[in-house]
Formats: structure tokens, sequence, C-alpha cells
């Protein structure tokens, strides 16, 4: 599986787009990036995946250069409730369904 | 009720208890998972379970017993625990067990386990 990397921490303000980066200079070529937020005491939910260029949902975009090995999530105009932790991982297309977490990142959004 | 429901939510135990956690999941899937996040580290996986078969156990000690008796239940049962065990347990479902596109896990609110 890809090791991934990214930021330990990031601060942002209210209303600020926050754009957080992953490298993931391993992954394969049937390999999807996808992104979980987890707020304190809760379990992570799913927020978007991709394989390449560009995804966007209502939450979030997800960037994916063409070499894939690295992603940028993208939060438009985060609000105090942003306040999470954001892993990316990389998951294998057709293997186990199996999510290995790194130490993500700390999004503090400021008032 | 929806999604995945894990009971209790907090507990307490002693090291020489016995005590389960629950997991229940309204999503119609077919596999489940345990996790363990302890603080400052990140989320293990501990126990993989595909259509009530248990498809991987990560090393764990066997003071932790899985149990799925169906595809919607998911048990951990708990023995002997020492204080390190002390950590946020969380359940997770997916619709199947092979990732494919958008096979997200869903995961419950975890439970908050505390050995003393």
């Amino acid at each position: 599986l890809a090791k991934t990397t990214q930021p330990i921490s990031m601060d942002s303000y209210e209303g600020q787009e926050v754009n957080i980066t992953c490298s993931h200079n391993n992954i394969a070529t049937n390999d999807y990036i996808t992104w979980y937020q987890q707020f304190p005491s809760q379990g992570p939910r799913f927020i978007i995946q991709g394989y390449k260029t560009k995804v966007t949902n209502e939450v979030a975009s997800l960037f994916i250069p063409a070499d894939r090995k690295s992603s940028t999530l993208s939060l438009p105009r985060v609000s105090l409730s942003d306040t999470a932790v954001y892993y990316c991982l990389v998951v294998s297309g057709g293997a186990t369904n199996k999510l290995i977490f790194g130490t993500g990142t700390l999004l503090a959004v400021q008032p | 009720e929806t999604g995945v429901t894990q009971t209790p939510r907090h507990l307490v135990m002693g090291m020489t208890n016995k005590k389960s956690l629950k997991c229940e999941q309204h999503l119609g899937h077919n596999a489940m998972y345990w996790y363990k996040q302890s603080a400052k580290k990140p989320l293990e996986l501990m126990f993989v379970y595909s259509l009530e078969e248990r498809v991987e156990n990560n090393s764990v000690p066997s003071r932790f017993s899985p149990e799925c008796p169906n595809s919607s239940h998911l048990f951990l049962h708990l023995h002997t625990l020492q204080p390190e065990d002390s950590a946020l347990y969380l359940c997770a479902s997916s619709q199947d067990l092979l990732a494919a596109i958008y096979n997200e896990q869903f995961f419950g609110p975890g439970t908050r386990l505390t050995v003393l």
C-alpha cells in the first residue's frame, strides 16, 4: 500500500479556502486517493475520492496532477465546524478494502 | 436507526473484568471492521469480517475476541485487559470487502474504553 505524507497541522480563519496537500510517491496504477474527516471522539467520515484530475462534491474538491504522486484537498470557505483531522489515504482498487490511516492533518479554524 | 451504531459509548472496566462492545449496521453491508484509536496515534485496523467470516486479524492480543453472528452485528469481547488498552474502539462497515471506487467505509461513533 502506498504510504502518504501530509502536514501534521494547519491553521485557518473562517471564510478562507484551505488546501491540504498529501504526497503519495509510490502510488500504483490501480490505486485511488481517498480523504476522510474525523471530529474529536467520533469515527472518521468519507469526504471524497478520486483517481486523476479534479473531483468536486458538495463538501470539497480534490485536485490530482497527472503524475498522481500528490493530491490536494480543497475546502472552500471553511467554518469553525470544519475543525477536524483530515486523513489522506490510498486505496487499492480490486484489493481488500483495507484503510491504512496515518496521523492526518489537524485543521484548526479560528474565528 | 440508520448508519452504524455502537454501544456502550463509554466503558470503564477493571483489568479482571469481562465486557463486550457491540456494533450494529443498518446499511445492508457485507463487510465489518474493528479499529483501535489510542491517544496521539493513528487508527489501527484490528479485525476484518466479510459475510460473517473473519478474514483478517492484525496480530491482536487474544484478550480481544471478535464475534460476528450475522452480517449486521459485530462484537468485541474483552477480558483481562491492560491499562494500555484504553482507547477509542471504532466499528466500521462497507458494502463489500473488495475495494472499489467509492467503496467507502462508514464508521460508528466509537466506544471510549478506560481500563483501570
